[in-house]
């Protein structure tokens, strides 16, 4: 079965610094699809960036970028210059393609300090 | 215009009511989901249809029956209302071959069961 682990319940960073949220995926799909979404306070799901297992290069969405290493099966979230607006719990997923079901992790509370 | 729509926003109901929260998506996709986020945030997928059928439905009490009139179209009846239940409730809807398979959330559905 897939299974995410987020192992930072809580982060904090500094206005304008970088961060990265750790992700670890357990899955035995030869192809499969990772996901970051982020959940302010208001509670949304806001999509922010999605790696294909077969990509071969690390995706990115402006100020997100995801390190892909395959070998390794984590899917980390690296978030450049860090925003006030960032402060949100952060959700990574995998997608087992072949269902289009989403498995998400825990979570990791980010906030983000002046 | 909102791509999944969700209604209500927000329900509080008693025990052992029955109530009903609607989903709508006006993306042209083929499969809607129904998520549940507990009190601690984990999210997990409760049911899936494609084009009205039935495709996932994870260990869900049988008091939780979704419905599908259309493939733009899940609602979520829920019989004899507990208060496990509360929670939030979020449709997604998305579209193999799509980058991402175009998943997309709705706003979700705070159902607050007392």
């Amino acid at each position: 079965a897939q299974k995410i682990t987020q192992t930072q319940p809580g982060m904090f960073v500094q206005e304008k610094e970088a961060v990265t949220l750790d992700c670890t995926y357990d899955t035995s799909d030869p192809s499969y699809g990772l996901f970051w979404y982020k959940q302010p306070s208001s509670g949304e799901m806001i999509f922010l960036i999605y790696q294909g297992s077969y990509d071969q290069q690390n995706a990115t969405e402006g100020r997100y970028s995801l390190n892909f290493q395959k070998a390794r099966k984590s899917a980390n979230l690296v978030i450049s210059a860090s925003q006030l607006g960032d402060s949100a719990m952060y959700f990574c997923a995998t997608l087992k393609t072949s269902y289009d079901k989403v498995i998400f992790g825990p979570g990791t509370s980010l906030s983000v300090i002046p | 215009d909102t791509a999944v729509s969700q209604t209500p926003k927000y329900l509080v109901t008693q025990m052992g009511n029955d109530k009903s929260i609607k989903c709508e998506q006006n993306l042209g996709h083929d499969t809607m989901y129904w998520y549940k986020q507990d009190s601690k945030k984990f999210l997990k997928i409760m049911f899936s249809y494609n084009n009205k059928e039935l495709i996932i439905n994870e260990t869900v009490p049988n008091r939780f029956s979704p419905k599908s009139p259309d493939k733009a179209h899940l609602n979520l009846h829920i019989n004899s209302l507990e208060l496990g239940d509360s929670a939030v409730y979020f449709c997604a809807s998305s579209q193999p071959g799509q980058g991402y398979y175009g998943y997309t959330f709705g706003s979700g559905t705070r159902l607050t069961v007392v």
